[in-house]
This record gives C-alpha cells, structure tokens and sequence, in this order.
C-alpha cells in the first residue's frame, strides 16, 4: 500500500496570503489528522477529519481551517499568514478504529515558510 | 492537561552500544506510539503499546509499557549509525484513540558514532 502523501513538499509564502495544503492517506484509512512541528512547541494538534466531518480540533486560532472530502483525502488551510506560521506541516492516517487497528500514519510533511 | 515527558533529550552513543530511552506521563496511558524522526522529514511508526506490561520488538528495537500505564521505554541494541535520529513517543489523549489526537513528547535526539 501506498503511503501518506502530501502536497506540495516545499512552499514559500508572504505574510498576509493564505495556504492551502493537500494530503492523501493511506488507502482504506477514513481518519486524517493534521499537526504543526516547530523547534520551540514541538508537535501539536490541529484537528482530525473522519467521514468528512471535523471530530476534533486543537487550540489554534480560526485563521486554520480544513476539510475532508468523501474520497478521504483532506486539506488545510491557513489563512492570513504570519511568520510564526512557518513551520512543517504533518498529515496523518488512521484506519477506521472500528476494525480494532488504532496505528496512526505520518506523512513526509510539507514544509511552509512565512517571509 | 496530560504531558508526555522524554529523557534524555539528547544521546550520543558509540556505534554497537545498547541505550534506552524513556517517556513519562502525568497520566494513564491508553495508547503509546514511538517514532523515528529525520530531521525536517515525515515520522515513522516504529511501534505502538496499548496493555500495561506489553513489550514488542522490531529489528534492534524493544518498546514497553509498564504495568501501571505511566511510562514506555524504548531500547535499542548494537546501535547503528542508521539508528540516528530524532525518537517521539506520543500518546493518545483519550481511551480507545477514538479522535485521532496524539499528544507528542519533546523528542529525544540520537547520534551515533561510527
């Protein structure tokens, strides 16, 4: 099976424009979960999609939106950007916790520069 | 809030030597994942506990969780320099990992010295 994919691997933004990043999970997978890493707060949270529908949320301002869409793939997106935004952005899957599998997936991460 | 606590933060070895490597919670354990880290890079599952007093291995890696559900340790064997890396455990914020919410560990830094 193939991996967690996201797109694109580098981006290089302003302040004030607005991103958006894609990811792909694991085929099969239905829960997609999206994270922040910087050097200073570590990985943190920022919510978790399962049949399209946003289940939990981390504590980060509105300007950090996403969705998931019926094929399961999802995307984020930051809007009005600032340079504490620059970070590397992680994507994860998860199969369905039903099947009694709970092993979350990361994917290569894209890393988002705020100039 | 539940805190995940690694130490050491940072570990250099001689290649061949065994280390082991800790993470502490201020509360239960329902879930504990260990991965591996390249820096600037995607994270790889290594292992995942969910019983107190479980143990898996992989290669030269040994993943526990006491019996209590308050701390893992992860040991690897005749380190190799392919062991170098950044080592995260995270952990599942609530029982039976139903909302995909790992809180994640500062990270423990290997080197590995050839």
């Amino acid at each position: 099976k193939a991996g967690v994919t996201q797109t694109p691997r580098y981006l290089i933004k302003t302040r004030g424009q607005q991103v958006t990043l894609s990811c792909s999970p694991i085929s099969g997978h239905r829960s997609v979960s999206w994270y922040q890493q910087t050097p200073g707060q570590g990985l943190q949270f920022l919510f978790e999609y399962f049949s399209e529908t946003q289940r939990n949320k981390g504590n980060f301002p509105g300007r950090f939106s996403g969705r998931q869409f019926s094929n399961s793939r999802s995307e984020m997106n930051v809007s009005t950007l600032e340079l504490g935004d620059s970070a590397l952005y992680l994507c994860a899957s998860r199969s369905d916790i039903r099947t009694g599998t709970y092993e979350q997936y990361f994917g290569p991460g894209t890393r988002l520069t705020v100039t | 809030s539940q805190e995940l606590e690694q130490s050491p933060q940072s570990l250099i070895v001689q290649e061949g030597k065994n280390l082991t490597i800790n993470c502490t919670s201020s509360k239960t354990l329902y879930g504990l994942y260990w991965y591996k880290q390249k820096y600037g890079e995607g994270l790889i599952f290594l292992m995942m506990l969910q019983k107190g007093g479980e143990e898996k291995s992989h290669e030269k890696i040994t993943a526990k969780l006491d019996e209590k559900k308050q701390q893992s340790s992860l040991h690897i064997t005749a380190s190799q320099p392919s062991h170098a890396g950044i080592y995260l455990c995270g952990a599942d914020r609530d029982y039976g990992g139903s909302q995909g919410n790992l809180i994640f560990g500062k990270g423990t830094k290997l080197s590995v010295k050839p």
